[in-house]
């Protein structure tokens, strides 16, 4: 089983959508999770960290369900903007190194 | 601009080349991450600095590979008689100092060997 698992998509939603990307990841012992936002051919940004149940920023939500081990990530509004790909990350547990562990990837495209 | 840069940005070389790829982090970040990313493909750990010290290589990054960060400010990736399975995005990465510091990436290195 991956250290962490995305569905790549695809996604083709239209404006105005909603739309929600599921991450699972295999290490229990796992405490601290990100959403990074990757452009096409451009380096991967941090969109959100979630350290606990959730988080939200504006448009989007980060849930954490920790006894089933998955991450969501709940765009709502979506724009053209968000066209991009979604990277799940959880940062490795076995060295203070703070070497992340990618999924890889799910993409999003949002239709006018 | 104060971010993460890379260079060169595009490297082209033929099989069994050397290439140097370099990378300066945002100032006075002490890590400093180095992965590599496939078309499909989420970035991969290769290695990680701390100041000059090289603390973790992944098994990802066999003996052709080298990297090194002489004065704990820039470093360089070298891939020693490039194989046409490297060609990859070289990204680089730096954070504060600590594991659970924000890692900020550069634009990356995009390799293809021929």
């Amino acid at each position: 089983r991956k250290e962490v698992e995305q569905d790549p998509g695809p996604f083709n939603v239209p404006e105005g959508a909603t739309v929600a990307f599921n991450c699972t990841y295999s290490n229990s012992a796992s405490q601290s999770f990100f959403w990074y936002r990757q452009d096409c051919r451009k380096e991967p940004k941090l969109l959100m960290s979630v350290y606990s149940s959730g988080n939200e920023d504006g448009r989007f939500t980060a849930q954490l369900n920790r006894a089933s081990q998955y991450i969501s990530l709940l765009i709502r509004d979506s724009k053209l903007s968000d066209s991009a790909t979604y990277l799940c990350v959880v940062p490795s547990i076995y060295n203070q190194g703070g070497k992340l562990i990618f999924g890889q990837g799910t993409e999003l495209s949002v239709k006018p | 601009d104060t971010g993460v840069s890379q260079d060169p940005r595009h490297k082209i070389t033929k099989r069994g080349q050397n290439v140097t790829f370099r990378c300066d982090p945002i100032s006075e970040h002490n890590r400093l991450y180095w992965y590599r990313q496939t078309l499909g493909q989420g970035p991969e750990f290769l290695t990680y600095f701390q100041n000059e010290a090289q603390l973790e290589k992944s098994r990802l990054l066999s003996d052709r590979f080298s990297a090194e960060r002489p004065k704990g400010s820039f470093s360089t990736l070298e891939i020693q008689r490039t194989e046409q399975g490297d060609s990859a995005m070289y990204l680089c990465a730096s954070s504060l100092g600590s594991a659970t510091d924000t890692q900020y990436f550069g634009p990356g290195t995009r390799l293809t060997v021929l």
